[in-house]
């Protein structure tokens, strides 16, 4: 039980930004939100984490609903190495449990 | 920084055979998973070692699955015999330390069951 759900699929125009949400409402106080994401042919890769404020790195921002119940990664600006599924995931005293995450799909 | 290596790249086998795969974790990462996908699925995890020990093999088959971490550095993941659902991409990933920290994971070991 993956105990977040994602869309199975978004599409994006390349350049523009994409908003990938994420829904956790039974998510506990001192849970952390993960995000990986998986390209093609490769092993899973990590892109951010937070727990109750937006977090911004190089790769993409994190925002946090207040009430937690669920988040959203924000890609900038999409490029065409940004197609790949994206797991939104919970992490706390149980051990990371993948979804089938969001395949982002990133049109030319 | 050298990432988590993984042998073979790809393993063909008949079923009930053994495969055994290799996982090499990043220099000084104490915790090591191992992790099972299968085609269209998120992954799943198998095991966790901390150092040399076991932490969670919950979801381990254990009558035909075997997972040990010796010295606490390289692992090996076994199955005997293998099954047709054992088709999958076998992932090991290390953490410098377990809980909320940042897992790498390798390119993983896809193997085929005829």
């Amino acid at each position: 039980d993956a105990k977040t759900t994602q869309p199975n699929s978004m599409e994006s125009n390349e350049e523009e930004p994409v908003h990938l949400p994420c829904n956790h409402s039974t998510i506990s106080g001192t849970d952390y939100i993960h995000w990986y994401r998986q390209l093609p042919s490769q092993g899973p890769e990590y892109v951010i984490h937070g727990l109750t404020s937006n977090v911004n790195n190089r790769m993409a921002s994190l925002a946090i609903a207040e009430d937690r119940k669920s988040s959203t990664l924000i890609l900038h600006r999409a490029t065409l190495r940004d197609a790949a599924v994206y797991y939104c995931l919970r992490l706390g005293n149980t051990p990371l449990v993948f979804g089938k995450g969001t395949r982002l799909s990133v049109i030319a | 920084e050298a990432g988590v290596a993984q042998s073979p790249r790809y393993k063909i086998i008949e079923k009930r055979q053994s495969v055994a795969f290799w996982c090499n974790p990043i220099s000084g990462h104490a915790t090591l998973y191992w992790y099972q996908q299968i085609l269209g699925q998120g992954p799943k995890l198998l095991i966790q070692f901390q150092n040399n020990g076991v932490v969670d093999d919950s979801q381990l088959p254990k009558d035909r699955f075997s997972a040990e971490r010796l010295k606490g550095v390289d692992s090996t993941l076994k199955i005997q015999p293998a099954k047709l659902e054992d088709s999958a991409v076998y992932l090991c990933a290390s953490s410098s330390q377990r809980g909320i920290y940042e897992q790498f994971f390798g390119p993983g070991t896809r193997l085929t069951v005829l």
